[in-house]
């Protein structure tokens, strides 16, 4: 089993609307999970991550993301979409395979609709 | 803001030939990644190195990739010979030490193998 997933390949929601992506997550004990966007032919930059503590993060660009335990989800969220959110976003969790690691999600696009 | 450096951005090789990518760390990273990202899927780890030693490579087809970090600092990811499934990005990222978060990652090099 995927030790993260993301259920959507595709998420579109208009200017100004709430966003979500999801996430859910399949590791025993306390996970740590992170969120990175992509932009075309980029590198992956860091939102996000949780490690402990308050079950909702805040992180750049006015990102947030909900940890629930009981539905081992990390769900990537924020208020009021802009077009320039528009990008690739992955989830991802921290792995021990004979060192720390972290494995990805497959991705979801955001596409923001003007 | 630091960065982790990769080049060449784009590569384009003739099936059979040598292609070579290479990573400059953040100075003072002692964890080095190399990723693999085909189009719409994840980043994978290929390689991952603490200093100069090899931690992790099970992923790393061995019979015609090879990686290097002599001194412990920048990097070396070989391919030889190039196979059309190897078209992807490939990915570097750095981090202090080897806890599994606080990765950096480079704008990655784009391989394209005709």
């Amino acid at each position: 089993a995927q030790s993260v997933a993301q259920p959507e390949d595709q998420v579109n929601v208009a200017e100004g609307n709430p966003l979500t992506v999801k996430c859910t997550y399949s590791v025993s004990g306390n996970p740590y999970l992170f969120w990175y966007v992509q932009y075309p032919n980029r590198g992956l930059q860091f939102l996000l991550k949780y490690i402990t503590g308050d079950n909702l993060v805040k992180g750049s660009y006015g990102f947030e993301a909900e940890f629930n335990k009981s539905q081992t989800s990390f769900h990537l969220k924020k208020p009021s979409a802009l077009v320039s959110d528009s990008a690739l976003y992955f989830c991802a969790v921290r792995e021990w395979a004979g060192s720390y690691q972290l494995t990805f999600g497959k991705g979801t696009k955001l596409s923001v609709i003007p | 803001e630091a960065e982790v450096a990769q080049s060449p951005r784009y590569k384009i090789t003739e099936k059979s030939q040598a292609v070579a990518f290479w990573c400059d760390p953040i100075s003072g990273h002692a964890t080095l990644y190399w990723y693999r990202q085909i189009l719409g899927q994840g980043p994978e780890l290929l390689v991952q190195f603490q200093d100069e030693s090899v931690v992790d490579d099970s992923q790393l087809p061995k019979d015609r990739f090879s990686a290097e970090r002599l001194k412990g600092v920048d990097s070396t990811l070989k391919i030889q010979p190039a196979e059309l499934g190897d078209s992807a990005m490939y990915l570097c990222a750095s981090s202090l030490s080897g806890d599994g978060y606080g990765y950096t990652f480079g704008s990655g090099t784009r391989l394209t193998v005709v």
